[in-house]
This record gives C-alpha cells, sequence and structure tokens, in this order.
C-alpha cells in the first residue's frame, strides 16, 4: 500500500524567509502523481503544487516549488519570500496514474512569524 | 472559491441519528470524491463516484453510503452515528481521474 509519510509535525520561518517542508513516500509504482496541499484556518483545501512522477523537471508556481527526488521518493516544498498568508497546514498527496485516491500524509504545520 | 459546493457548512447531531451531506462538484466535473478529516485518522477517502457510478471505494463504515445523481450532484449518508464520525467531511471533483482535484470547503460534523 502506498504511504505518505511528513516528519515534521511543526514548522516556523521568519516572514521573507525560505523554509522546507519534507514529504517522503513509499510505492511500487512507476507513474503517479504528487501534490502539496494547503489548509489555512478556512479549512478550504488548496492545491499548492503537482508533480508528474515522469519529468524530472521540478515543478514551480510563483514562490512555491519542489525538490522531486524519485529514486530517493521524496518530494519537500520550498516556500521562498514568506508571507504571513502562508501560514497554514500543509498536506503531501499521492495518486497513482491511473488511480483514484488521494494518499495523503499527517500534514506540517507552517506559522510565519512578522 | 474552488467551484466545488458543499452544504451545509455545519451540522451538530446526536448519536445514533442520520445526516446527509450534499455536495455540488465544478461545472463539467463527472469525478465526485469524498473525504474524511478528523484529528485521529487524519485525510482519508472514502468513496468516488464517476458519471453516476460508483469508481472506488476507500476506508468507508457500512453506516456510510453515498451517491451521484444524474445532475452530478452527490451525497454521503451517514447513519447510526457515533462520536468518533466527528469530523470534517471533504467533497471533492475532477474532470476525470486526472490528478487535479478540487475540493469544497468542507461540511464539519459534530455528534454530540
Amino acid at each position: 500500500a502506498q504511504t505518505v509519510t511528513q516528519s515534521q509535525p511543526e514548522m516556523s520561518v521568519q516572514e521573507a524567509e525560505t523554509v522546507t517542508l519534507s514529504c517522503t513516500y513509499d510505492t511500487s509504482e512507476s507513474d503517479y502523481y504528487l501534490f502539496w496541499y494547503k489548509q489555512p484556518p478556512s479549512r478550504q483545501m488548496i492545491l499548492v503544487i503537482r508533480q508528474e512522477a515522469y519529468k524530472q523537471q521540478n515543478a514551480t508556481e510563483n514562490r512555491f516549488s519542489v525538490n522531486f527526488q524519485k529514486a530517493a521518493k521524496s518530494f519537500s516544498l520550498k516556500i521562498s519570500d514568506s508571507q504571513l498568508g502562508d501560514a497554514a497546514m500543509y498536506f503531501c498527496a499521492y495518486k497513482v496514474e491511473y488511480g483514484n485516491k488521494l494518499v495523503f500524509g499527517a500534514g506540517t504545520i507552517l506559522r510565519v512569524k512578522s | 472559491d474552488s467551484g466545488v459546493t458543499q452544504t451545509p457548512k455545519h451540522l451538530i447531531t446526536a448519536t445514533g441519528q442520520r445526516v446527509t451531506l450534499r455536495c455540488s462538484p465544478r461545472s463539467g466535473d463527472l469525478s465526485v470524491y469524498w473525504y474524511q478529516q478528523s484529528l485521529d485518522q487524519g485525510l482519508q477517502f472514502l468513496i468516488q463516484y464517476y458519471n453516476g457510478e460508483e469508481r472506488a471505494k476507500g476506508n468507508i463504515l457500512e453506516r456510510f453510503s453515498a451517491q451521484q445523481f444524474p445532475d452530478l450532484h452527490s451525497e454521503l449518508n451517514l447513519s447510526s452515528l457515533e462520536l468518533g464520525d466527528s469530523a470534517l467531511y471533504f467533497c471533492a471533483s475532477s474532470v476525470a481521474d486526472d490528478g487535479q482535484a478540487f475540493f469544497g470547503q468542507g461540511t464539519r460534523l459534530t455528534v454530540v
């Protein structure tokens, strides 16, 4: 069974600084998707970034980028120039290419200090 | 706004009761997914419907059932409620199984 592990229950970052959230996963599949979702206090699950496993190039979305290491089954999220609005719970998630469900990690609470 | 609408936003009910949660997917999306978020279990996949038919089942209890109607909206029925069913229930939708699911704001269920 696929599993997703987020080893950092909580992280803090100073406004304007950079922070990296860690995620590892376990799968025997070769084709799959990886995601980072953000859940602010409003509870809405917001897609931050998506990575297709067949793509070697790391995905980027403005201040958000990933470091995808397929052999190591690692998928970290880097947030640059952190803003107060980035404070939220961040979930790493996995989905097999032709599968249905997302498998989520336990989440990392990110606090941003002003 | 993701375009996925869930009602109600909050629900408080007593043990043993039955409730129905409703989800309207984004326009054009054929797949609807239900997830449960609880402190104990984290975010867990419950069930998926695609164009009216059940497509996949996850950790859904027998007391829970779902359906997707011809207009593509979906309902999750929870019966014989227990205190442990208190959770945030999310609906998500996608065009197909392409991996990009958009989530609603969730229904907070409290069983007392």
